[in-house]
């Protein structure tokens, strides 16, 4: 089953403009961590945040973490046509025995229009 | 260096065939996942292994579905009797040693398609 789920399912942008998107999630983590997938190609890695951590930067991503209401979002700001492609937040359990499975969300398809 | 390969990228099959996947980690990465993506299920985590030892196996849908990995380096997933349901993209990543509560970046191949017709 999804744990994460993300919101909105799509979104549709002008260049320049920032791209906010939200995931949600059911059960205690070590962290969470956001991924990008373009089409036809893997999955890559974008951030990190562990679980006591509120808030990390990296180039233009901006990813918080509220673990009282067990949601991050993503911004990436000054959004190119290049950041088209889906999104996905990964939860990593909390729970000893799992500690290395990613359990993903639905995904977010974001369309930055030149 | 290279990064994680899968092969083929495209596999179309007929339903009640056998299918083997393939996945080529990183040299030196000692872990290996296998995650499936559809368009019912979203992305699911499949198998791990941790050298040539699979000590969770949880995500496999069904015991038509199977993964060995030998020498720590090449996985196989094989698909036996594919059913249209099994019409997915395979994801193969691979990541350092796991330790416990800490993090191991896991690096993505770019998948193998299946269609099963």
């Amino acid at each position: 089953s999804q744990q994460g789920e993300e919101d909105p399912q799509a979104l549709s942008i002008q260049e320049g403009e920032n791209a906010t998107m939200n995931c949600s999630y059911k059960t205690s983590i070590n962290n969470l961590q956001w991924y990008r997938q373009n089409s036809g190609r893997g999955l890559v890695h974008l951030i990190l945040i562990r679980s006591n951590e509120r808030e990390k930067h990296s180039g233009r991503l901006r990813v918080t973490l509220d673990t009282s209401k067990k949601s991050s979002s993503l911004l990436i700001t000054a959004s190119r046509a290049a950041d088209t492609a889906s999104y996905f937040c990964a939860t990593v359990s909390n729970s000893g025995g799992s500690n290395y499975k990613l359990t993903f969300g639905k995904g977010t398809l974001l369309t930055v229009n030149p | 260096g290279a990064g994680v390969s899968q092969s083929p990228s495209n596999k179309v099959t007929e339903k009640g065939k056998d299918v083997e996947l393939r996945c080529d980690p990183i040299s030196g990465h000692t872990a290996l996942y296998w995650y499936r993506q559809s368009l019912g299920q979203g992305l699911e985590f499949l198998i791990y292994f941790q050298g040539n030892s699979a000590p969770d196996k949880s995500g496999l849908p069904s015991d038509r579905f199977s993964a060995e990995r030998t020498g720590g380096s090449v996985s196989t997933l094989t698909i036996q009797r594919t059913q249209q349901e099994d019409s997915a993209v395979y994801l193969c990543a691979s990541s350092l040693v796991r330790l416990a509560y800490s993090y191991n970046e896991q690096f993505f191949g770019p998948g193998t398609r299946l269609t099963v017709l």
